[in-house]
């Protein structure tokens, strides 16, 4: 059965710390694997992906994730937060590129301290 | 509008009634997607359209969810003998294609009272 953990529920970081989120996946087949953004007030927005090729994914706003087949993990990291990226977190897995059908973590809340 | 807009903003029900929820998509977008996220989860997906036909409705919970996009742009999703469990927020998504990134809207808080 498929299934995404993101085992911090709530993250708080100082601005201008690191960051890394952390999302284990379970999937039947090869995964595509996903990070959104949720703001408030905002809809979902993709964040990265991947699929296959360098396991070091960038994305918008500074993120990159880190795909480790060996233990089931797609973490999201950033060398340096920013106020504005305090939002909701998910991690997804889906069988193709698109938004068909993912499985989505139950989130990680980051609140950002100045 | 530039954006997937989504109608009403919330949505207060009695338990029981029949709800009905528009998606607007983005002009052009062949994709169509719903899902919804109840209080401290994450999504869950419910349907897929391409075009005006379903291509993935397998997420739909029971048959009282029924889903429609007759013309290939607007999508309503339809609720019946709503219950309370159904509280949550109903999100849209559309992108340009099936392996396309898809944009969403801010959704639909549905309240079954």
């Amino acid at each position: 059965a498929q299934s995404v953990t993101q085992p911090d529920i709530h993250i708080t970081v100082s601005e201008g710390a690191s960051l890394e989120l952390r999302c284990n996946y379970s999937y039947g087949a090869t995964p595509y694997l996903f990070w959104y953004v949720q703001s408030p007030g905002q809809g979902l927005q993709l964040l990265l992906k991947y699929f296959s090729g360098d396991t070091l994914v960038q994305g918008i706003k500074g993120f990159e994730a880190e795909f480790k087949r060996s233990q089931s993990s797609f973490n999201l990291r950033k060398p340096s937060v920013h106020w504005s990226d305090a939002a909701e977190y998910f991690c997804a897995v889906g069988a193709r590129s698109g938004a068909n059908n993912l499985f989505f973590g139950t989130g990680t809340r980051l609140t950002v301290i100045p | 509008g530039a954006g997937v807009s989504q109608t009403p903003s919330n949505k207060v029900t009695e338990k029981g009634k029949y709800v009905e929820l528009r998606c607007d998509p983005i002009s052009g977008h062949t994709a169509l997607y719903w899902y919804r996220q109840s209080l401290g989860q994450g999504p869950e997906f419910l349907i897929y359209f391409q075009g005006t036909g379903a291509a993935d409705d397998s997420g739909l919970p029971n048959d009282r969810f029924f889903a429609v996009r007759p013309e290939g742009s607007v999508s309503t999703l339809k609720i019946q003998r709503t219950e309370r469990g159904d509280s949550a927020v109903y999100l849209c998504a559309s992108a340009s294609g099936s392996s396309a990134e898809a944009f969403f809207g801010q959704g639909t808080r549905l309240t079954v009272v």
